[in-house]
């Protein structure tokens, strides 16, 4: 089986630009999530979607915006890309619903490094 | 608001040695905890996963604990290796901040085995 899918796997954009960073989960998984991680620090919570609901939002400003599609795959879009939005974006994947996620945890992709400059 | 923190941040140990790492977190209302590992510059591949009801979970080398009234896991390493050399990170889930499930991170410790 396909493990999470992310794509592309390397991007460099110039600041004010937009970008969007693609998510497959592993199938039958319903929940996806995207991380932030900056160099030297540990991924840092952006959004979760269930059930192609959000479900929960970090503290990030409403630049980020993501969907879930029904096949339950997952678009992260960034607007008006600033220096400091250069980072690894990661994809994390779980079966979804409450208890599912509490017995299995999650299961991340390979990320993209975005590039701002 | 969870906060989670890894000692040491950096590691460096001869071949064969065992060693442990240390995490612990401010919140103890989890659901689970896990362990993983991350290579230079590539995404995270999950190690043992610990449920809030669990004391440890055991992988080949690797053994994880989990003290959760006192906030603590340790992740086992026995028998390092060269090919162990990674970052690894601990990661809880818990409904910290209002969004159930989100994994909260240490900024991890950078393991370095020398053959």
């Amino acid at each position: 089986d396909a493990g999470v899918t992310q794509s592309p796997t390397h991007l460099i954009k110039t600041r004010g630009q937009h970008v969007t960073l693609r998510c497959s989960p592993i199938s039958g998984h319903k929940s996806v999530s995207w991380y932030q991680q900056v160099l030297g620090q540990g991924p840092q919570f952006i959004f979760q979607y269930y059930e192609k609901e959000e479900r929960g939002r970090g503290n990030f400003p409403d630049r980020f915006s993501a969907r879930q599609f029904p096949n339950y795959s997952s678009e992260l879009n960034v607007n008006a890309l600033l220096l400091g939005d250069s980072a690894l974006y990661l994809c994390a994947s779980s079966p979804g619903g409450p208890t599912l996620t509490r017995n299995y945890g999650y299961t991340f992709g390979s990320g993209t490094r975005l590039t701002v400059v | 608001k969870q906060e989670v923190t890894q000692i040491p941040a950096a590691l460096s140990v001869p071949e064969g040695e065992n060693l442990v790492l240390n995490c612990s977190f401010t919140d103890s209302a989890i659901y689970n905890l896990q362990w993983f590992r991350q290579d230079p510059g590539k995404g995270l591949t999950s190690l043992l996963l610990i449920q809030s009801s669990q004391r440890e979970q055991t992988s080949g080398r690797l053994n994880a604990s989990l003290d959760k009234s006192s906030g603590r896991s340790t992740l086992y390493i026995a028998a390092s290796q060269p090919g162990d050399s990674a970052t690894y990170l601990c990661a809880v889930s818990g409904n910290s901040g209002g969004s159930n499930y989100k994994l909260t991170f240490g900024k991890g410790t950078l393991l370095t085995v020398n053959p």
